[in-house]
């Protein structure tokens, strides 16, 4: 079964700083990758997804993420924080493309003045 | 150009009511996944359909859930005789297909209080 894992429930950095945010999985299969950000009272956005091609994956707003095989990771990135990035984000797996998502139970990221 | 439209953004019900959470998708769109949050937790896949079909219903629990979308009109999730754990929020997106790769659409969720 697929599962992942997020470190941290909550995560807090100043703006100007890295933003870091942990994503660990575990599949059978080659693994689709994704995350997800959530705004206040606003549906989840897809901000990058793995597909088995390049492990570097830039996505939107300047996030980037990197999949790594060896320590089944997929951890987001952002080299410097804006305080509009503040938001719940969620790391999901699935072997089947977009049909069944398995989500992590989400970091709330906190950025400060 | 509308995303994924789920009304109401807040349900209450007493136990023992039912509940019906609406999802349009977005236009084009032929397929809709339903997701349920409960607190605390990630999302859990709970169904999947096409128009008039279902298609993956291998996270909808045994009893009281259903969920349709029929030809005409939004996606319905049913929930009958709610109990305090159907609490949570309920998400739907939409995508224009079912292959790898598609963007998947998210609505804003609808929140689900059992008194």
């Amino acid at each position: 079964a697929q599962s992942v894992t997020q470190l941290g429930s909550h995560v807090s950095v100043s703006e100007g700083a890295l933003v870091l945010l942990r994503c660990n999985y575990s599949s059978s299969v080659p693994p689709y990758l994704f995350w997800y950000v959530q705004y206040p009272n606003q549906g989840l956005q897809l901000l990058l997804k793995y597909t088995s091609a390049a492990t570097l994956v830039k996505g939107i707003n300047g996030f980037e993420a990197e999949f790594k095989k060896s320590e089944t990771s997929f951890h987001l990135t952002k080299p410097s924080a804006h305080m509009s990035d503040a938001a719940e984000y969620f790391c999901a797996v699935s072997d089947t493309g977009f049909q069944k998502l398995v989500f992590g139970t989400g970091t709330r990221l906190l950025v400060s003045p | 150009n509308a995303g994924v439209m789920q009304n109401p953004r807040h349900l209450v019900r007493r136990r023992g009511q039912e509940a019906r959470l609406r999802c349009s998708p977005m236009k084009g769109h032929s397929h809709v996944y339903w997701y349920r949050q409960l607190p605390e937790e990630g999302l859990k896949f709970m169904v999947y359909l096409q128009k008039e079909n279902i298609i993956d219903e291998s996270g909808m629990p045994k009893e009281r859930f259903s969920a349709e979308f029929p030809k005409e009109g939004p996606s319905i999730l049913r929930i009958q005789q709610v109990v305090r754990g159907d609490s949570a929020a309920y998400f739907c997106a939409s995508s224009p297909g079912a292959n790898g790769g598609e963007k998947l659409f998210f609505g804003s969720g609808t929140q689900l209080s059992v008194l």
